[in-house]
Parts: structure tokens; C-alpha cells; sequence
């Protein structure tokens, strides 16, 4: 199965700030990569699908590139409800399977 | 708006088999259009796909090759839900299980969650 490695697995940043989280594959996924929020007690939330495409109701300050075996999640200026952790998702390989998720705390 | 609704035992003992259902409103398990999933996660295994049925002119399943030997996943088309049944678990098995859609079925990324159940094998 295609493993997914996020890093850095704790990003300590302010609000209003940059955030540039980072998934690498072990196998080429193409471009069939997820991302997804998930904050405590909560189920996680679909953010991007295939690598750009930002789901229904989610605002432009996320975005998603990449291609082949690295991609990367940005949030353009984090806003207090956008610290939570972070999961990528590949769909080209079976099973799908998801990264170990990225802490992004306020600092 | 999809809704998906879990319910099941929290408690389960090894050996045994654990089952959860998990009711939607606001699509249909027999939609041609969208497919209806198992997911876990634990601090072990983090989040772990499990399975997933789907309706395309006839009922199909995928399961994950950890766990095909002991998952099935039924639909039940008269009270619009979908039910897991994961034999002969262990601890190794605990975990927070959610119940998600993809839609459509190929794209493989889950739109909408349920709250997740976590439950527990112990003795």
C-alpha cells in the first residue's frame, strides 16, 4: 500500500500568518490526493479533493498543489478556527490511505 | 445536506464481532452516484479505511486487505442504511469508527462523516 508522510508533524504559528503543510508519497499517487481538517472530538472534514479542488463551502484561503509523490496544503492567512490537524488522503493506490496528520497550534 | 447517524455497542468483547449501523438522511444508499464507507482511527493505526458498499446497477464491496478475511458491509435499502460487521476482533481493534460518503463513488474522498463511535474490545 502507498504510504503518505506528512511533515512537519507540529506547525506553531500566529493567526493571520502562512501555513505550508507538506505530504510526500511513496509511490506516485498522480494527483489523486485529499486534504482534510479535523479538530478535537470532531469527525474530519473534506477540504480539497484531488489535489486543487477545494470541496463545497470551503474558503479560498486553502488551496492544494503538487503532483506525483509530493504535494502540499496552504492555508494563505490562518484564521483562529483553522488550527487543528491536518490529514492527507491518496485514492490512485489500494486501499486508500490516509498520512499520520500535521498539529498546526497557535504559537 | 447528508447526515449520517451511527449506531451500535461501544463495548465488545474479543472474539467476538462488532456491528454498527449508520442511518442516512439527505441522499440515498442506493444512489448510483455516491458510495457509503467504513473508516477508523486510532493513535496506533491513525485514520484506516475499511470498506465501502456502492449501488451501480447492481450492489458492489471493497474492503481493505488488513481486514477482507473479517468485514462485511450490508446495505439496507428499507430503512436507507448501511451496517458493518467486523469479525473475531481484538484490541488491536479499538478504535473511533466513522461511517463517511464518497460521491461519486470514484472519487474516493468522503465528503460527509458521521460523529464517530468509539468502541472499545475489551473483556
Amino acid at each position: 500500500e502507498i504510504v503518505l508522510t506528512q511533515s512537519p508533524a507540529t506547525l506553531s504559528l500566529s493567526p493571520g500568518e502562512r501555513a505550508t503543510l507538506s505530504c510526500r508519497a511513496s509511490h506516485s499517487v498522480v494527483s489523486f490526493l485529499a486534504w482534510y481538517q479535523q479538530k478535537p472530538g470532531q469527525a474530519p472534514r473534506l477540504l480539497i479533493y484531488d489535489t486543487s479542488n477545494r470541496a463545497t463551502g470551503i474558503p479560498a484561503r486553502f488551496s492544494g498543489s503538487g503532483s506525483g509523490t509530493d504535494f502540499t496544503l496552504t492555508i494563505s492567512s490562518l484564521e483562529p478556527e483553522d488550527f487543528a490537524v491536518y490529514f492527507c488522503q491518496q485514492r490512485s493506490g489500494w486501499p486508500p490511505t490516509f498520512g499520520g496528520g500535521t498539529k498546526v497550534e497557535i504559537k | 445536506q447528508v447526515q449520517l447517524q451511527q449506531s451500535g455497542p461501544r463495548l465488545v468483547k474479543p472474539s467476538q464481532t462488532l456491528s454498527l449501523t449508520c442511518a442516512i438522511s439527505g441522499d440515498s444508499v442506493s444512489s448510483n452516484n455516491a458510495a457509503w464507507d467504513w473508516i477508523r482511527q486510532s493513535p496506533s493505526k491513525g485514520l484506516e479505511w475499511l470498506g465501502r458498499t456502492y449501488y451501480k446497477s447492481k450492489w458492489y464491496n471493497d474492503f481493505a486487505p488488513s481486514v477482507q478475511s473479517r468485514i462485511t458491509i450490508t446495505p439496507d435499502t428499507s430503512k436507507n442504511q448501511f451496517s458493518l460487521h467486523l469479525s473475531s476482533v481484538s484490541p488491536e481493534d479499538t478504535a473511533v469508527y466513522y461511517c463517511a460518503r464518497n460521491s461519486p463513488a470514484e472519487l474516493l474522498s468522503f465528503d460527509s462523516w458521521s460523529q464517530g463511535t468509539l468502541v472499545t474490545v475489551s473483556s
